[in-house]
């Protein structure tokens, strides 16, 4: 069954530093691969999608995403963090349902 | 285009009562599909509905039911319910099924004392 990991739970990162945060996939075949951002109390907005073509891929709010078929990676990056991007960040998978990773916490600090 | 709308947006009930919770999708949107988010389980697919009919179910126990209008609305029911139960219910629209993007609404806090 397709999943995907983030390893990593709780991120803290300064204002106007860079962010990455990681998520790796499990999937037989060629996987569309999403990246959403939750703020609290708020439902889950598109930030980003893969599903075929280009490996690097722009989203809103000055996000990328690159997906490394050999590291079975989409790894989530960008450049300088502003203090409206603490939130909840998932990176999930589709076939005929959304499989989520278990989140990644973004706390930015002044 | 209006996103798609989840009423109401909180609710607290008691155990053994039941629940209904409305989302309206993206219009031209037929898909719809329900998740549930909790601390410890995270998202969780619930079910898939599409031309009225579900296409797909999660995980869950029969107390969990829904149903799509002709609209391409739809409703989830939650029957005697459970403490467990309380959670963040969300609704995410696509067009069509299958591996398309799905767009999500704020959800339904729903509280059960």
């Amino acid at each position: 069954a397709q999943s995907v990991t983030q390893p990593d739970i709780h991120i803290t990162v300064s204002e106007g530093a860079s962010l990455e945060l990681r998520c790796n996939y499990s999937y037989g075949a060629t996987p569309y691969l999403f990246w959403y951002v939750q703020s609290p109390g708020q439902g889950l907005q598109l930030l980003l999608k893969y599903f075929s073509g280009d490996t690097l891929v722009q989203g809103i709010k000055g996000f990328e995403a690159e997906f490394k078929r050999s590291q079975s990676s989409f790894n989530l990056r960008k450049p300088s963090v502003h203090w409206s991007d603490a939130a909840e960040y998932f990176c999930a998978v589709v076939d005929y349902k959304l499989s989520f990773g278990a989140g990644t916490t973004v706390t930015v600090r002044a | 285009k209006a996103g798609v709308t989840q009423t109401p947006r909180y609710l607290i009930k008691t155990r053994g009562q039941q629940v209904t919770l409305s989302c309206s999708p993206i219009s031209g949107h037929r898909s719809v599909s329900w998740y549930q988010q909790t601390p410890g389980q995270g998202l969780q697919f619930l079910f898939e509905y599409f031309s009225e009919t579900q296409r797909n179910k999660g995980n869950f126990p029969g107390r969990f039911s829904g149903r799509q209008f002709s609209n391409s609305r739809s409703e989830m029911n939650v029957s005697t319910l459970e403490l467990g139960d309380s959670a963040l219910y969300l609704c995410a629209s696509s067009p069509s099924p299958g591996e398309e993007t799905q767009y999500f609404g704020p959800g339904t806090r729903l509280l059960v004392l």
